[in-house]
């Protein structure tokens, strides 16, 4: 059975890092093929694409917040954390992570974290 | 940075209707092309990857197609379960989402 489960703050300030893990179970991050991905809706918006990782540490980000994402796997804890810093209020969203399967969609998601950035 | 756009954004239809939503990217993408479908507090559903391969379990009421830069998701003869918003997203570049197609019911 395939679970992903996303944690880190509710609540964060203008400026400060934000730091969310995801962890899996049911696969493994060094499986060939196999990757990890963040994605986030803020309120009343759309999906968006944040970072992903993949089994052989291939790195990827969204070119509008590239400067301030960064995504890294740990394989024997099975969990994939993102930072992203410089938080701003319109980072206020609900945060998922999901599997990459073979065909690169996302299979498998996380329940998801809300975060709000507020002073 | 590639866009993905969709159309129509937002839907009316009626049970046992059949609905197309279309996606255009802003480059050739061939068929790095998947579909979500998003309910209201819950977790993205993969539908289909690659254009046109359905997700296991997915009922074979939807069908995904297309290549290059435009593609399609339809659904025929719509259940009540299947309004909801749909997304399409590349993942020949990165990744990208459209920004969603909301079914609803007429």
């Amino acid at each position: 059975q395939i679970t992903l489960k996303e944690s880190g703050p509710t609540l964060v300030k203008p400026t400060q890092t934000l730091t969310l893990t995801c962890s899996f179970s049911g696969f493994s991050l060094s499986t060939i093929e196999v990757g990890v991905g963040w994605i986030r809706q803020p309120p009343g918006k759309a999906l968006e694409w944040l970072a992903l990782i993949y089994w052989d540490d291939d790195k990827r980000y969204s070119p509008s917040l590239k400067s301030r994402l960064t995504i890294a796997k740990d394989t024997s804890k099975s969990q994939v954390v993102l930072t992203m810093t410089n938080m701003d209020p319109v980072d206020t969203a609900t945060y998922y992570c999901a599997r990459i399967t073979a065909c690169l969609g996302m299979d498998f998601w996380g329940q998801g974290t809300t975060v709000t950035v507020s002073s | 940075d590639i866009q993905m756009t969709q159309s129509p954004s937002s839907l009316s239809a009626s049970v046992g209707d059949s609905v197309t939503i279309t996606c255009r990217a802003s480059q050739t993408i061939g068929i790095y092309l998947n579909w979500y479908q998003h309910k209201t507090g819950k977790a993205p559903k993969l539908l289909i990857c690659a254009a046109s391969s359905l997700q296991s379990g997915v009922p074979s009421r939807f069908s995904g197609g297309g290549s290059g830069t435009h593609f399609t998701l339809t659904i025929s003869s719509l259940q009540p379960e299947d309004f909801a918003t749909y997304y399409c997203q590349q993942s020949y570049s990165a990744y990208s989402f459209g920004q969603g197609t909301k079914l609803e019911i007429k």
